[in-house]
């Protein structure tokens, strides 16, 4: 059985650093990408970026592009998203979510639960 | 790269049949037969219900169906039930390489 299992919730401070993880289990880590996606309070679903375990290809939304980092560790089979100072508006439910099959345009079939992230003075 | 436009509410009475679409444009949905459909119910994370444009996965009722024309994407969901009552996304593929999610749509069931 694929499982994605994300690290639990976070409160932290404007300013501050935090590396959220997912790990996945049930299935070839290295052949599908791992994506990200935020849900700001009460909004819609937006892709971040995604990464491919294999060779670490990484690709991000122009919206995310220099406020985050997407990495992996296959040692690990975990993707992670990273933040180097949070902004309050960094607020949401953030998801990780694996292809379901090889190649462009595949369509994401595994989720895991989400990782609440607060960011309040 | 701008959100894919989905209307904000559809509602129906149980039996019925809704179409929520999702409109992009050349460099998304039209260009790519690369569109999924999303079901998130409150609280939940999103469940894949629709991929490749009309292919249902596996477990998903074939209540739910897809279909494309030009730079419009359509969800069918035949036979509304109460459990359908949840927020929907479409999903496109992109020229960038890249994907975009649709604005959403809430669904009611009256």
């Amino acid at each position: 059985e694929v499982q994605l299992v994300q690290s639990g919730a976070e409160v932290k401070k404007p300013g501050e650093s935090l590396k959220i993880s997912c790990k996945g289990s049930g299935y070839s880590f290295t052949s599908y990408w791992i994506a990200w996606v935020r849900q700001m309070p009460g909004k819609g679903l937006e892709w971040m970026g995604l990464i491919y375990p294999g060779d670490s290809n990484t690709r991000y939304s122009p919206s995310f592009q220099g406020q985050v980092t997407i990495s992996a560790d296959k040692s690990n089979s975990a993707a992670y998203l990273q933040w180097s100072s949070l902004k309050a508006s960094d607020t949401a439910m953030y998801y990780c979510a694996k292809a379901g099959r090889s190649g462009s345009g595949s369509p994401a079939l595994d989720w895991g639960q989400g990782t609440l992230v607060t960011v309040s003075s | 790269q701008s959100a894919l436009t989905q209307p904000a509410s559809v509602s129906g009475s149980p039996g019925q049949s809704i179409t929520i679409s999702c409109t992009g444009t050349s460099s998304d949905v039209g260009g790519y037969d690369y569109v999924s459909w999303y079901q998130q119910h409150p609280g939940k994370a999103p469940k894949l219900m629709i991929y490749d444009v009309s292919n249902r996965p596996s477990g998903v009722s074939n209540r739910f169906s897809g279909s494309k024309s030009g730079n419009t994407a359509s969800l069918t969901i035949s036979g509304l039930q109460a459990e359908d009552e949840a927020d929907y996304y479409c999903s496109s593929y992109t020229r960038t390489s890249f994907y975009v999610f649709g604005t959403g749509t809430k669904v009611t069931v009256l």
